[in-house]
């Protein structure tokens, strides 16, 4: 079946360096979604890209989508502590299937 | 707060017994999505319904089974429980019914099963 793995499982950072979590589908996607979850908290919506070689900003994130439309990328420029907490992204075919997410730990 | 709604919050039960999980999409919203978080897991698609009716399936087991009514809550029924169906149960909701311009989720703040 479908599956949507996530690399790398965990990161810690110190505080003001970059991350970046990559996120790959087996199968071509028709767009691809990124949510954050802090600690103890829900998923919140992020972010849909939905164009093959789609690329967006929100301030310090940079979300890119492959030109294949198999594969995405979030990109953190100098994190902060409250960007801690897992990322997801969910790739959608006829269902929304969900990575296996990216633990992000920030040290001050 | 994202609008949706869990009850309950926590929920303790035993093994073989059977619980009833409650969502209240947010106003407007008419597809509902059950998600099974376990610990340090990611997020495992359940069940969507669209204005009532089934619309797609994930990993379901077949003790567990799920609906939604006309005022369009929905509840998701766990039997014959077992110690790995301990877990935290997330419902979303969204406007439409997804496709290429697959609208947002809006997860609820989830509710925390324990089978001991």
């Amino acid at each position: 079946g479908q599956q949507v793995m996530q690399i790398p499982q965990y990161q810690h950072v110190q505080e003001g360096e970059d991350f970046t979590t990559y996120c790959n589908s087996s199968t071509t996607l028709s767009n691809i979604q990124w949510y954050k979850q802090r600690p103890g908290g829900h998923p919140v919506f992020l972010i849909q890209l939905v164009k093959s070689g789609e690329v967006k900003k929100q301030k310090r994130l940079t979300f890119q989508f492959g030109e294949a439309k198999k594969n995405s990328s979030l990109h953190i420029t100098a994190t902060q502590t409250t960007d801690v907490g897992t990322y997801f992204c969910a790739g959608r075919t006829d269902k929304l299937i969900f990575g296996t997410g990216t633990r992000l730990q920030v040290f001050p | 707060d994202s609008g949706v709604t869990q009850t309950p919050k926590h929920l303790i039960t035993a093994t073989g017994q059977r619980v009833t999980l409650r969502c209240s999409p947010r106003s407007g919203d008419l597809s509902v999505y059950w998600y099974q978080q376990s610990l340090d897991q990611g997020l495992q698609f359940l069940i969507q319904y669209y204005n009532g009716e089934e619309r797609a399936k994930g990993n379901i087991l077949e003790r567990f089974s799920a609906q939604q009514f006309p005022d369009l809550h929905s509840e998701l029924n766990l039997s014959s429980l077992e110690l790995g169906d301990s877990a935290l149960y997330f419902c979303a909701s969204s406007v439409g019914l997804g496709g290429p311009y697959h609208n947002e989720q809006f997860f609820g703040p989830g509710t925390r099963l324990t089978v001991l």
